[in-house]
């Protein structure tokens, strides 16, 4: 099975511009989670997204958004970039998102703001 | 590679020693415990789990000991590899959809 992909792989922008970052999670799985990577804040949860819907959120600002197609490829947005959102951006898939469900992470997409 | 953490605490060991890198979690309310590793370059690879009705788990050359009492969690390496050198994460979650994790340990292999 194809692990998670994540495009583009790097990325450059410079403020105020928006970016959008794409995720295809593992073949049959619907639960898709966005994970923010810095070496000062490490890994932080943005959000959840099963059945095109979002269930959990993390406490990052409204420039953060995200949505699920049905085929349960992700995508992420965010607006107004700023410099420190420079940063690994990370994506998980598991089947259902389930208690116990392991998230299995793809490469990420390495977002420079200047 | 990008840096996963600039002021990571670091572990070094001896080639074929074993290993044992700690975590402190924080919710008492987690029930799944997760161990990752992450190489230069590449996103979090899983290692090993365990379930807050267990204590200890094995894989291959992999153990994971869960101490609910005092909110801890180790994850221990044996006979360590130059391979084995990366930058290693525990995650809990309570059910809620979103791992936390913890800031990383940066294991080094020495020759």
């Amino acid at each position: 099975k194809a692990g998670v992909t994540q495009t583009p792989r790097y990325l450059i922008k410079t403020r105020g511009q928006q970016v959008t970052l794409s995720c295809s999670p593992i073949s049959g799985h619907r639960s898709v989670s966005w994970y923010q990577q810095t070496p000062g804040q490490g890994l932080q949860f943005l959000f959840e997204y099963f059945s095109e819907t979002q269930r959990n959120k993390g406490n990052f600002p409204g420039r953060f958004s995200g949505r699920q197609f049905s085929n349960s490829r992700s995508e992420m947005n965010v607006s107004t970039l700023e410099l420190g959102d420079s940063a690994l951006y990370l994506c998980a898939s598991s089947p259902t998102g389930g208690h116990t469900d392991t998230q299995y992470f793809g490469p990420g997409t390495r977002l420079t703001v200047l | 590679g990008e840096s996963v953490g600039l002021h990571l605490p670091t572990l070094s060991v001896q080639e074929g020693d074993n290993s044992i890198i700690n975590c402190a979690y924080s919710n008492s309310a987690s029930d799944y415990f997760i161990w990752y590793k992450q190489e230069s370059g590449k996103g979090p690879q899983f290692i090993i789990d365990i379930r807050s009705n267990m204590d200890k788990r094995q894989g291959q050359r992999v153990t994971v000991l869960l101490n609910k009492t005092v909110k801890h969690l180790s994850l221990q390496i044996a006979a360590t590899q130059p391979g084995d050198s990366a930058v290693y994460f525990c995650a809990e979650t309570s059910g809620t959809y979103k791992y936390i994790f913890g800031t990383g340990t940066r294991l080094k292999v020495l020759a």
